[in-house]
């Protein structure tokens, strides 16, 4: 596994607004997942996309990925105060099981 | 089906004293995983371990910590003579068989030394 590396480092929003957050990664991949922390909790996967897919929709959520340029983007769309928390992603390699985070994106969505 | 189950969630121990973490995993997964977390940072991982044996344990510092994931009971996480540094979030997570690409987090304990 490799370390994905999230970019912005914080993002402050308004309620309703979409939120953006990014993933690079340095190496081929054979899919990436993206988690999300609230304060004081564990990790809840969100969700898994293949290597050989450029885009996936779950709910609210929107994720896509471009190997040409290593990287991925995290898309919530219309916002929830509920939405606070950290957000990571993990690059996966073949079989690899090492999750390895970053220091993720911490969102704030204003009520 | 219950989630992954951490206990204690909350641990302080003084310098020189034991900390002893469990894990249940989800049912029916028999894959194992820990990581650490420091304050403002990601996860880092641990040791990955299948039933009573140790996979990975390229993230587990050399000396005072250790794993096991026995046939029967939880996977337990120790760490003997804490010093203060080992005050970290610890999380546990599970996958099922064969090793599968999502992991399921537990709760984590936060592991304090005084």
């Amino acid at each position: 596994s490799q370390q994905g590396e999230e970019d912005p480092q914080a993002l402050s929003i308004q309620e309703g607004e979409n939120a953006t957050m990014n993933c690079s990664y340095k190496t081929s991949i054979n899919n990436l997942q993206w988690y999300r922390q609230n304060s004081g909790r564990g990790l809840v996967h969100l969700i898994l996309i293949r290597s050989n897919e450029r885009e996936k929709h779950s709910g609210r959520l929107r994720v896509t990925l471009d190997t040409s340029k290593k990287s991925s983007s995290l898309l919530i769309t219309a916002s929830r105060a509920a939405d606070t928390a950290s957000y990571f992603c993990a690059p996966g390699v073949d079989s690899s099981y090492k999750l390895i985070f970053g220091s993720g994106t911490r969102l704030l969505v204003r009520p | 089906n219950a989630g992954v189950m951490q206990n204690p969630r909350h641990l302080v121990r003084r310098r020189g004293q034991e900390a002893r973490l469990r894990c249940s995993p989800m049912k029916g997964h028999s894959h194992v995983y820990w990581y650490r977390q420091l304050p403002e940072e990601g996860l880092k991982f641990m040791v990955y371990l299948q039933k009573e044996n140790i996979i990975d344990e390229s993230g587990m510092p050399k000396e005072r910590f250790s794993a096991e994931f026995p046939k029967e009971g939880p996977s337990i996480l120790r760490i003997q003579q804490v010093v203060r540094g080992d005050s970290a979030a610890y999380f546990c997570a599970s996958s099922p068989p064969p090793k599968g690409d999502t992991q399921y987090f537990g709760p984590g304990t936060r592991l304090t030394v005084l």
